[in-house]
């Protein structure tokens, strides 16, 4: 039973890109969750994935936007990046009313902007 | 708002004895709360929970208190192992908005 996956593990950006960030849930999950980690910080909320819609969001920008396909995988993308949106994306999946406990997270895209 | 944070940024003991790691929060009317384990290169894991109705809940190794007059709650581990090292976190929901709260995290190091 694969975990959440995410890709790629790794990524460089110039200042002005743009990018999209990529996570498999949980196999039988079906919310996805992004989270932004900053170094040395505990993850940040940007939003959640639920039937192909946005269900909330976090204190983020527009530049951030999401989405979320039929088999639950979901992208991540972010315009017009900053040396700020370097940081650690963690993907987190779920099942629809079985509680925040049963998040299950992925081991992230480590993301610099240079 | 929410607000949850630890005490201390870093945590040193040596193995087999116990670790106590510490977290604050502000809002009396939170009533649920997590730990996670954040290995290198991994994302965070769920530990432990526990829920407002409760002082005090068990796991395997792992006890978590929670101290609802000071708004305080603790994770302690017995006879703390090599494989314990990591940043520990506690967090709370945002009401039911399934978004979660962290703080910001104390790194466990566990001396041989």
């Amino acid at each position: 039973d694969a975990g959440v996956t995410q890709s790629p593990t790794h990524l460089i950006k110039t200042r002005g890109q743009q990018v999209t960030l990529r996570c498999s849930p949980k196999s039988g999950h079906d919310t996805v969750s992004w989270y932004q980690q900053a170094l040395g910080q505990g993850p940040q909320f940007i939003f959640q994935y639920y039937e192909e819609e946005e269900r909330q969001r976090g204190n983020f920008p527009d530049r951030f936007s999401g989405h979320q396909f039929p088999n639950y995988s979901s992208e991540l993308n972010v315009n017009a990046l900053w040396l700020g949106d370097s940081a650690l994306y963690l993907c987190a999946s779920s099942l629809a009313g079985q509680g925040e406990e049963k998040l299950f997270f992925g081991s992230g895209t480590q993301l610099s902007v240079l | 708002g929410e607000n949850v944070g630890l005490h201390l940024p870093t945590l040193s003991v040596q193995e087999g004895d116990n670790s106590i790691i510490n977290c604050a929060y502000s809002n009396s009317a939170s009533d649920y709360f997590i730990w996670y384990k954040q290995e290198s290169g991994k994302g965070p894991q769920f530990i432990i929970d526990i829920r407002s109705n409760m002082d005090k809940r068990q796991g395997q190794r792992v006890t978590v208190l929670l101290n609802k007059t000071v708004k305080h709650l603790s994770l302690q581990i017995a006879a703390t192992q090599p494989g314990d090292s990591a940043v520990y976190f506690c967090a709370e929901p945002s009401g039911n908005t399934g978004k979660l709260i962290f703080g910001q995290g104390t790194t466990l190091q566990v001396k041989p």
